[in-house]
């Protein structure tokens, strides 16, 4: 069975700190990641990633994926309380299968 | 404006009743998923689509049927066999083989 998984569920810390969030993975024909943002109701895009050992950056966010070891990681540096949210891992097929973990809620505070 | 339309945003339903909640989109994506977010939870794939006419279930299909006649439209039937319905519902399309989903504003269902 396909699955997708997130760690930590959960995450508190304070403006200014650094933090990675984890999703690990085990998907039949793999043929991309996907990092979205949740705030309220409609996730919105961060990041797709398709080839092992390249970064890819936006601003204080970056991720990267490892397909030898099935697992991707998203870094936020510098946090801001408007990176206060739930962070979504997607994985999806070949055959357009998009499956999301449990998402990380991440909060930031002052 | 191009995008995915998901109506309504809130609906209500009795126990035992049928529900259809619609999704439109304008994109000329090929591919569309309904998923279906519980609190505290993240997404889980319920049917997606990838062509007109023909669709696939997803990790908790059953209680749910949906139908794919037209390349823009992918509304999804809450049955009464979905013993637990109240749910955020979200929609979402892409460009078939190229990833990234958008996802429509989500409709909040409430079984009184």
């Amino acid at each position: 069975e396909d699955k997708v998984v997130q760690s930590p569920l959960s995450l508190v810390v304070h403006e200014g700190d650094t933090v990675t969030l984890n999703c690990s993975y085990e998907v039949t024909n793999f043929r991309s990641l996907l990092w979205y943002k949740q705030e309220k109701k409609a996730p919105t895009f961060l990041f797709m990633l398709t080839s092992s050992g390249i970064e890819k950056k936006s601003g204080r966010l970056s991720s990267i994926l490892d397909k030898k070891e099935l697992f991707s990681i998203l870094n936020i540096t510098a946090t801001q309380t408007g990176d206060s949210a739930v962070y979504l891992c997607a994985v999806e097929s070949n055959t357009d299968k998009l499956i999301f973990g449990t998402g990380t809620r991440l909060q930031v505070f002052p | 404006d191009g995008g995915i339309t998901q109506s309504p945003k809130y609906l209500f339903r009795k126990e035992g009743q049928n529900v259809t909640l619609s999704c439109e989109q304008n994109l000329n994506h090929d591919a569309m998923y309904w998923y279906r977010q519980d609190p505290g939870q993240g997404l889980r794939l319920i049917y997606y689509s990838q062509i007109v006419n023909d669709f696939q279930k997803g990790d908790i299909a059953e209680g749910y049927s949906v139908s794919r006649e037209k390349k823009e439209s992918f509304p999804l039937t809450v049955t009464s066999a979905q013993k637990n319905p109240t749910a955020f519902y979200l929609c979402a399309s892409s460009i078939q083989n190229r990833g990234r989903a958008f996802f429509g504003q989500g409709t909040r269902l409430t079984v009184v």
